[in-house]
């Protein structure tokens, strides 16, 4: 069911700008792409999403391809505590489900 | 606001008994769902209420597993009788209703352990 592609793995050093790549070839017009991440012994929490537009909020910016077949999710400053695993989804607002896949584990680098 | 509340934070039980997990979703959230996370892996759509009605348990092992959401508003997944492969996170979450594009909030989970 999952629909998107992530790397498994990413390091980052600290303070330093991460672009977090999603692949979803298969997008439909009508699917919404969110992003959510999952810090260790928590359940995952929303970092923000979009349709056709760059989006900005204070925790990230997501950018999406003209064709939207893909996106980047960039943290501007890394820190520690942005250590997590990191979900792209494409939301399926007919079933209103989310359909997660294994994400991107996020290393942070002192 | 209150996030989702779930309990117990922990269980652990032996195989073939049997377990029950608590939900209470933001209030007037109208959807909920629960999750299966297993270990290394990402959440997993167990059943979807829309208020007190079931929109989605397709994924729902239905010889072992049963959920309600009687009032429309808290939610019990059960499990009867609990196998070693049900060793997982089981998470909970609620958003305002559906067709919506909201976000989902996800409580912190009840870390299951058969043994």
């Amino acid at each position: 069911d999952a629909k998107t592609t992530q790397p498994n793995s990413m390091e980052s050093n600290e303070e330093e700008p991460v672009h977090l790549p999603c692949n979803h070839s298969t997008i439909s017009g009508t699917d919404y792409i969110h992003w959510y991440r999952q810090l260790p012994s928590q359940g995952p929490e929303y970092v923000i999403h979009g349709l056709t537009s760059n989006v900005n909020n204070r925790m990230a910016s997501l950018a999406i391809a003209e064709d939207r077949k893909s996106s980047t999710l960039i943290l501007h400053r890394a820190t520690l505590r942005d250590a997590a695993v990191y979900y792209c989804i494409l939301r399926d607002v007919g079933s209103n489900q989310f359909y997660f896949g294994t994400g991107t584990s996020l290393t942070v680098i002192p | 606001e209150a996030g989702v509340a779930q309990s117990p934070r922990y269980k652990i039980i032996e195989k073939r008994q049997s377990v029950a997990f608590w939900c209470n979703p933001i209030s007037g959230h109208a959807t909920l769902y629960w999750y299966q996370q297993i270990l290394g892996q990402g959440p997993k759509l167990l059943i979807q209420f829309q208020n007190n009605g079931v929109v989605d348990d397709s994924q729902l092992p239905k010889d072992r597993f049963s959920a309600e959401r009687l009032k429309g508003v808290d939610s019990t997944l059960k499990i009867q009788p609990a196998k070693l492969e049900d060793s997982a996170v089981y998470l909970c979450a609620s958003s305002p209703w559906e067709g919506t594009n909201y976000g989902y909030t996800f409580g912190s989970g009840t870390r299951l352990t058969v043994v």
